[in-house]
Order: structure tokens, then sequence, then C-alpha cells
């Protein structure tokens, strides 16, 4: 089946510093992933929307400039939170769209990457 | 997308069938029904879907009623891996690939 590969699972960085997490679709190729955040407790929202090869399209109340997003190739897309604060603390996960013409409808989402800012 | 309705949290006897309900009055006729489940510190888990009939699959069993207003999720033999917050996401299937608006879930507990 459709499998979705983040890493790192966990990262404990400085506040300040800049964080990439990595989103691959292993045994399919991903022309849209969606990038959600999760705080402690509430349901996932959506940041953005990472096309192949174009700009990501950000969700209200997102900044584009703190949440960079690159989704170079069909199979990897990255989240980098630039100088990173304690507010950015959060469970971010990816998910991948089939592409169209396999015949699934589903979104297939990574095990997520728990950030925590100190 | 029609909005849904579901309870915010269940509790089942582990071995027993947990039965998930859904509310969905509004949803228009080509618009599914997907179930998605989230483990705790895990990303969410695609889990089944359907459109009018009833659906089964290795994890769970999907009734839908006749009108189409209210599903079930019914997991038949309940684990404690099953505890998890489960979603009920109304979609048309030419959007079930794109970015999904998760509401509050349903949080079932399977107890020992």
């Amino acid at each position: 089946g459709a499998v979705v590969s983040q890493h790192p699972s966990r990262v404990i960085c400085k506040s300040g510093t800049s964080v990439k997490i990595e989103c691959r679709s292993l045994d399919f190729q991903a022309t849209t992933m969606f990038w959600y955040r999760q705080f402690p407790k509430q349901s996932l929202m959506l940041m953005a929307t990472s096309n192949e090869g174009s700009k990501a399209t950000y969700e209200q109340g997102v900044e584009k400039d703190k949440f960079l997003i690159n989704h170079a190739s069909l199979t990897l897309s990255t989240l980098t939170v630039t100088s990173a604060h304690p507010e950015d603390s959060s469970f971010y996960i990816c998910s991948a769209r089939l592409r169209k013409g396999s015949g699934a409808n589903v979104l297939t989402f990574g095990a997520g990457s728990r950030l925590t800012v100190l | 997308d029609a909005k849904t309705t579901q309870p915010p949290s269940m509790d089942c006897a582990e071995g027993r069938a947990a039965n998930l309900p859904c509310n969905h009055s509004t949803i228009s006729g080509n618009e599914y029904v997907y179930w998605y489940r989230q483990i705790h510190s895990q990303g969410p888990q695609y889990i089944i879907h359907g459109l009018k009939n009833n659906e089964t699959n290795e994890m769970a069993s999907l009734i839908i009623t006749e009108d189409r207003k209210s599903s079930t999720l019914i997991l038949p033999h309940a684990t404690l891996r099953d505890t998890a917050v489960y979603y009920c996401i109304v979609r048309v299937v030419e959007n079930a690939g794109n970015m999904l608006t998760f509401g509050g879930g349903t949080r079932l507990m399977v107890k020992p």
C-alpha cells in the first residue's frame, strides 16, 4: 500500500534556530502533499498545500516566510520552520494524495514529527 | 462539504463491537462518507469509505442509513490498539484526495 515517511519523528531545538521536516512518498508519486499542525488535545489544522514544481498554497493565518515549503520532486516535500520559537512547538503531519489515474481517492498520512522548541 | 456530528467520546469493552455513529444530515448525493482514525502521537489512518451501500474491509464495516443522513462505523472485535480518535468526513469523491478538514472526532477508549 501507499506509504508516506516523515523524518525526523522527534526534534528538539533551541529558540531561533531553523528545523527541516521531510515528507516522502515511498512507493508512489505525489503531485500534491498537505502539511498539518496539531496542538495537544486539538484536531489537525491544515497549514498549507504543497504542489510539485510550484509554490505552496498557505491557509489563512499561516506565515509563508516562517513555514517554508519546498516540493521539488514527486516524492519529496519539505517543511522548514524558520527561527523557531516555543509557540511553534507542535505535532506536524504531512499527507499525500495519490497521483490521478491510480484509482485511489484517499489521503495517506505520515507518522508525524513532534517539534519541541526550547 | 457537508458538516458531520460525532459524539466526543465513547468507551468499549475489549473484544466487543464498537459502534461509532456519525450524523451528516446535509449530505449531498455525490458526497461519500470517509472514516479516518488517529492513534495517539501518530498520523491519521484511512479506514473505509462508502456512498450508499454498506461497506466492509479488513479493518471495519460502514453502515449508511437509507436516507444517507447518518452512518455507523463498526469495529467488530475491538482491541486495545483500536483506542484512537475516529473522524467521520464527508467529501465528493473528486475532492477526497484533497485536503481534509478534521472536526473533533470521537475519542474511542477500548478498556480491558
